[in-house]
């Protein structure tokens, strides 16, 4: 089991760019949610993608948008890059639940630089 | 609206002393807390988590946690601290359902001394 991969591991932009970053869940996971983590801070929600829609959405500006392929695979792209949003993003995976308390399982995470 | 506070940013202990990090939450509901672990340049791994089926946790690498509604606290302990143990210490918690995010503290940094 490869569990949750991200690619690319690291990435840097110039201010006003945009990026993808890019998320495989583990085997069998329907669900996909994305974090920022800023140097010293916990890891912020930004969204979570389950049948392809973003079922909720955390306090980030439209700038930040997602997709998820029928594969459960993700995508995060960020568009109009500032230097506030050098920080490494995470992807989790989890299964379904209307419930709380699933385990989510984490990637490795993009450390993406703005310059 | 959940929220976590962890008490403490940084944590030095012995090698073979106790560990303990501080974790308050604040939920509406009754909440499902959750610890993390997360050693540099990777991502979270999870340590315990508490659904309500037991107030005592007990997670991996021979940590544990207990919830105490009374206090609001989940704090994190493990006995004997190993020079593996040194880390980032992450609490969390998402609220029982309808709100599928984790919110997590702002992590305590675990350093071991020999």
């Amino acid at each position: 089991d490869a569990g949750v991969t991200q690619s690319p591991t690291h990435l840097i932009k110039t201010r006003g760019q945009q990026v993808t970053l890019r998320c495989s869940p583990k085997s069998g996971h329907d669900t996909v949610s994305w974090y920022q983590q800023a140097l010293g801070q916990g890891p912020q929600f930004i969204f979570q993608y389950y049948e392809e829609e973003e079922r909720q959405r955390g306090n980030f500006p439209d700038r930040f948008s997602g997709h998820q392929f029928p594969n459960y695979s993700s995508e995060l792209n960020v568009n109009a890059l500032l230097l506030g949003d050098s920080a490494l993003y995470l992807c989790a995976s989890s299964l379904f639940s209307l419930r709380g308390g699933v385990e989510a399982f984490f990637g490795q995470g993009t450390r993406l630089t703005v310059v | 609206a959940q929220s976590v506070t962890q008490l403490g940013s940084h944590v030095s202990v012995s090698e073979g002393a106790l560990v303990l990090l501080r974790c308050n939450y604040s939920s509406s509901v009754p909440p499902y807390l959750f610890w993390y672990v997360q050693y540099p340049n990777q991502g979270l791994q999870l340590l315990l988590k508490y659904t309500s089926a037991a107030t005592l946790v007990k997670g991996i690498n021979g940590f544990e946690a207990e919830f105490k509604k009374s206090e609001t606290s989940f704090h994190l302990t493990k006995p004997s601290a190993h020079m593996s143990d040194a880390a980032e210490y992450f609490c969390a918690v998402s609220a029982a359902g309808g709100d599928y995010k984790l919110s997590f503290g702002a992590g305590t940094t675990v350093t071991v001394r020999a």
